[in-house]
């Protein structure tokens, strides 16, 4: 299968500062990329999506502010959660398609926890 | 409005006691039905697509079929390594965002 990769896999910041997650899709040329995050126990909440070149499109109560969201190249998103504070820590995980419909391609996740 | 909906939220087994999860959805067309294996502290990997009802695929112990409504993921002999939360997804055709189910916790025993 399609290999996503994610740096890093776990990052500890203080309250304030911001973060930077990248997400790679190492063998396919990804139009489409997800990004994704979850709770303990809890199911993926999807954040935003981004098609390659273009602006992200952001899920109804996910501040586009704060969490800036850049599709540079085919193979790279990136997400900055900006001014980063306790509630932000979760589990972070973004995931990659190629074309406009089809299976999604995820990586193995990021941990963000804000002191 | 799409739904995914798994059951059930938890599911322990004995070592080489065959179950079944499911997944019912609606929605308004179906593009694909995806299930995926999420480890504890991993992203979700990949395991089969299904495109249309009646169709399933195998992979070693597991499962997967699709009718109209409902997708079920059999699990034949399970052993320990099966432990994993499974989760559903549906894509829609009229805008192909993929809406997950909450998952099914399994969990096998020894």
């Amino acid at each position: 299968g399609a290999v996503v990769s994610q740096h890093p896999s776990w990052v500890i910041c203080k309250s304030g500062t911001s973060v930077k997650i990248e997400c790679r899709s190492l063998d396919f040329q990804a139009t489409t990329m997800f990004w994704y995050r979850q709770f303990p126990k809890q199911s993926l909440m999807l954040m935003a999506t981004s098609n390659e070149g273009s602006k992200a499109t952001y899920e109804q109560g996910v501040e586009k502010d704060k969490f800036l969201i850049n599709h540079a190249s085919l193979t790279l998103s990136t997400l900055t959660v900006t001014s980063a504070h306790p509630e932000d820590s979760s589990f972070y995980i973004c995931s990659a398609r190629w074309g406009r419909s089809g299976t999604q391609y995820f990586g193995p996740g990021t941990r963000l926890t804000v002191l | 409005e799409d739904q995914v909906t798994q059951s059930p939220e938890a599911l322990r087994l004995q070592e080489g006691e065959s179950s079944s999860l499911n997944c019912s959805y609606t929605v308004s067309g179906l593009r694909g039905l995806f299930w995926y294996r999420q480890d504890p502290g991993k992203g979700p990997e990949f395991l089969f697509t299904l495109y249309s009802a009646g169709e399933e695929k195998e992979k070693e112990r597991l499962k997967a079929t699709l009718t109209k409504k409902e997708s079920f993921l059999h699990i034949t002999a399970p052993k320990p390594e099966d432990s994993a939360t499974y989760l559903c997804a549906v894509q829609a055709v009229e805008n192909n965002d993929m809406r997950f189910g909450a998952g099914t916790r399994l969990t096998v025993k020894p």
